[in-house]
């Protein structure tokens, strides 16, 4: 399996204000997708990272609040613009396939975000 | 479409006991399930998977699911709990082929285990 990185780990953030997070594998992937885990929730789905091209957003999140770049294969960041205390959640980066495991996401360690 | 139901929110268990967390699941064609294990503070970790042949799969930390078609589950079970094994445990489910490679996850399970 890879490594997968994220930055920050945590943050505490003010209202009104934007985050950037960053996600880094040390090898090549061919998907990159970001995930919101809400405090006692499931996860889920923001965004496919599409290298070259626009983020494909699952319904109800929108690029102007969540814009996604990822510039190469190994790297990607995720932006949650004008935050509110709603947005307060664990922002997780996952991968896959990776190498010859065609089948499994593979999860970054999250980012822990609180907004006050 | 594909679905996950984790039916127990929370699940107690005596260290030195054995363990099952549930899952079934619900999806258009053959399965690929997966066990993700995640750690306060943590990210989720991949624990196993089952893709296709025997319906026993054995994972990391001795942990072991069972795929069952009939009954569409596939539970998680380890025959002695360990307290470091507390944790949210989430299953997922995708459709084998020819359909999205991005899994449903359950809403996860909070294994308990007592000294």
């Amino acid at each position: 399996s890879a490594v997968i990185s994220q930055k920050p780990s945590r943050d505490i953030c003010q209202r009104g204000t934007s985050l950037t997070i960053q996600c880094q594998v040390d090898s090549q992937v061919t998907m990159m997708f970001w995930y919101r885990q809400q405090p006692g929730q499931s996860l889920t789905l923001i965004a496919t990272a599409n290298q070259g091209s626009e983020a494909t957003y699952e319904s109800g999140f929108v690029i102007d609040k969540f814009p996604i770049s990822r510039p190469n294969l190994t790297f990607s960041t995720l932006t949650v613009s004008n935050m509110s205390p709603e947005d307060s959640s664990i922002y997780l980066c996952s991968v896959g396939p990776l190498g010859t495991d065609t089948d499994t996401q593979y999860f970054g360690p999250g980012t822990r975000l609180t907004v006050l | 479409a594909q679905s996950v139901a984790q039916p127990e929110d929370q699940v107690n268990v005596a260290e030195g006991n054995p363990l099952t967390v549930k899952c079934t699941y619900s999806v258009s064609g053959n399965p690929y399930l997966f066990w993700y294990v995640q750690y306060p503070n943590r990210g989720l970790q991949f624990l196993l998977k089952y893709i296709t042949g025997d319906n026993l799969v054995k994972g990391s930390y001795g942990f072991e699911a069972e795929f069952n078609k009939s009954q569409t589950s596939f539970h998680l079970k380890k025959p002695s709990a360990l307290v470091s094994d507390s944790a949210l445990y989430f299953c997922a489910v995708r459709v084998a082929s020819g359909g999205s490679y991005i899994p449903t996850f359950g809403r996860g399970t909070s294994l308990i285990v007592h000294p």
